[in-house]
């Protein structure tokens, strides 16, 4: 696709269940990240995919929380037993393969998943 | 603790008026991003620099990357409306190659 597509673009849930968000990131691009936004806040990172290498998930908060990405392709972020405080905007973003020395490419976001645990 | 540190966090001025955004961080990037999100949008890229003392102009929009690649500022002139975003700043070539943001600040831009 064009951009970073992501879906659903609102899920409202009860306390308690499970919800999957997904991520279709731009074709090519190697690198993918999952961030969540509070209302009025900045990005809290979550985890980092970089092709084949282990993920970074040194920002997932609780292990409610987990991703998974197959390849350089669709990612998706669950949430199990879900809480209030999980209420947000979860934003991807993925960018072109880096390799250490060389000036990172552009992140380019998709428009966010408003998730909200009532 | 928060790689890139930013301030301030929030900053509300009037139509007009000039003003400085910081990120600083006591880790070396190899390059540095300057992003703006508008409500109900992703952050899109404005700027990137990668050499230390490095200066690039955006219409009102000034970015300067520290001598030591350490820090960045974003100074803005004669600020309108339209500015009123969420501005990030993020370094790359650190931490495993990763994207690493700041925590962002906040700028309201009054009539």
């Amino acid at each position: 696709g064009a951009g970073v597509s992501q879906s659903p673009s609102n899920k409202v849930t009860e306390k308690g269940k499970d919800v999957e968000l997904r991520c279709d990131p731009i074709s090519g691009h190697t690198a993918l990240y999952w961030y969540r936004q509070r209302l009025g806040q900045g990005l809290e990172f979550l985890i980092y995919f970089q092709g084949n290498s282990a993920p970074d998930k040194s920002g997932l908060p609780s292990d409610r929380f987990s991703a998974e990405r197959t390849g350089e392709s669709v990612s998706t972020l669950t949430i199990q037993r879900t809480q209030q405080e999980d209420s947000a905007v979860y934003l991807c973003a993925s960018s072109l393969a880096t390799r250490q020395g060389l000036m990172n490419t552009e992140a380019f976001f998709g428009q966010g998943t408003r998730l909200t645990v009532v | 603790t928060q790689l890139l540190e930013q301030s301030p966090q929030f900053l509300s001025i009037q139509e007009g008026e000039n003003l400085t955004v910081y990120c600083n961080s006591s880790s070396v990037f190899s390059s540095l991003q300057w992003y703006r999100q508008e409500p109900g949008e992703g952050p899109v890229l404005l700027v990137t620099v990668v050499t230390g003392g490095e200066v690039k102009k955006l219409k009102r929009l000034t970015f300067q990357f520290g001598d030591a690649r350490k820090d960045s500022s974003l100074h803005i002139t004669a600020a309108q409306t339209g500015d009123t975003g969420l501005y990030l700043c993020a370094g790359g070539g650190n931490a495993g190659n990763m994207l690493t943001f700041g925590g962002g600040t906040r700028l309201m831009v009054k009539p």
